[in-house]
This record gives structure tokens, sequence and C-alpha cells, in this order.
């Protein structure tokens, strides 16, 4: 059974940093690109960053670039977002979700974790 | 990028088939077959219910269909079920990003 399960979410003020954990199972997790969507409250899925397989491609929404970055680690099963100047907008549900081809779809979505910015 | 338009709101009785728009431009829906619908249930993670276009995931209802004509996508919810009630998101690939949504359209039973 495909898992993805998130962590490291939570109160944070602005212009602070934190970093998103998604660890996933029940499939080879290099043979997937994978990538994060957010929801803030009461509003509609953002589309936020993925990465290719290997981890030499990255893309992100033009409004978080500069400030996050996603990375993983094969070994470990895992993909990150680190979030840095952080600010109240960027407040939302964030989503790991599995791509199987990069640009095709998310076939699989962890459960979710919030992030809210404020002072 | 702007996101893909829906309407934010399509409603029918049970029974009756209902049809989600979304619209978009040549460099998203217009230029490319990778065309996605997901469901969302208030506090739930999405759920991918069709890709490409019109393919089904394994286990979702065959009353789910994808179509699209020019830059227009649409999911139709045919023989509506109370427990089709909830959030739609299209969503393409893009020349500009890699990835837009759509607006959502929260679908009602009546």
């Amino acid at each position: 059974e495909v898992q993805l399960v998130e962590s490291g979410g939570g109160l944070v003020q602005p212009g602070g940093s934190l970093r998103l954990s998604c660890v996933a199972s029940g499939f080879t997790f290099s043979s997937y690109w994978m990538g994060w969507v957010r929801q803030a409250p009461g509003k509609g899925l953002e589309w936020v960053a993925d990465i290719n397989k290997d981890g030499s491609g990255k893309y992100y929404v033009d409004s978080v670039k500069g400030r996050f970055t996603i990375s993983r680690d094969n070994a470990k099963d895992s993909v990150y977002l680190q979030m840095n100047s952080l600010r109240a907008e960027d407040t939302a549900v964030y989503y790991c979700a599995r791509d199987p081809e990069g640009g095709l779809t998310f076939d699989y979505w962890g459960q979710g974790n919030l992030v809210t910015v404020s002072s | 990028q702007s996101a893909l338009t829906q309407p934010a709101s399509v409603s029918g009785s049970p029974g009756q088939s209902i049809t989600i728009s979304c619209s978009g431009t040549t460099s998203d829906i217009g230029g490319y077959n990778f065309v996605s619908w997901f469901q969302q249930h208030p506090g739930k993670a999405p759920k991918l219910i069709i890709y490409d276009v019109s393919d089904r995931p394994s286990g979702v209802s065959s009353r789910f269909s994808g179509s699209k004509s020019g830059n227009t996508a649409s999911l139709t919810i045919s023989g509506l079920q109370a427990e089709d009630e909830a959030d739609y998101y299209c969503n393409s690939y893009t020349t500009t990003t890699l990835y837009v949504f759509g607006t959502g359209t929260k679908v009602t039973v009546l």
C-alpha cells in the first residue's frame, strides 16, 4: 500500500523558516518524481514544487522561487521542503504527493501538514 | 501562471448528470493531454479520479468521465450520488511552470 506521511509543520513567525518532511512507503521511491501542493484555509489547491527522480531537476511556482527548496534522499525514501523567509500568505496545509513522471498528475497524496505563519 | 477557470459551484439531484468545465490556454490544456481531475471531501486529502484527460485510476467509479475540446476540459459525473458531494479541481501540465490547478468547483447534491 502506498503511503506518504508528512511532518514538520507548525506555527512560525513571519520571516522564519520551517522544513517539511515526507516519508514514503509501499513503492520504489527512486522511480518517481515527487511534489508539494498547498491549500490555504478555505482556498483552492496550488502546486508548489516538484523534483525529478534523482533530484537533479527542481521546479517551483513563481511565488516561492528563491525562498523554498525541494530536495530528496532516495536512501531514506524521503522528500523535503525547506521554507525560508516565510510570509503570512504561505499559511496553508501542505501536501506531499507522488508524481508518476513529472507533469502528468499526482496519483497518491499524504494527509497534509498545516503551516501557520503568524506573529 | 493564472489558475485554470472553473465554475464556483454546480448542483444536481440524485441520479442526474452534471458537467464541470475547466478553461485554460494553449500553453496548458489546449496544448497537451495531461489533464487530471481531483475530488476533495472536507478535511481530506485530494483524490485522483481522472488523468490524461479521460483515464480513470483503478477503483474509481465509471460514473466519472473526462473529456477535452480545445482549451477546455470537462468532468462529467453521471448518476449523481450523495457521496459525490465534494470539491473538484482540474489540473494540467503547463509550459510555464510545470503544473497549474483550477479554481475549484463545489458540487452539491440536492
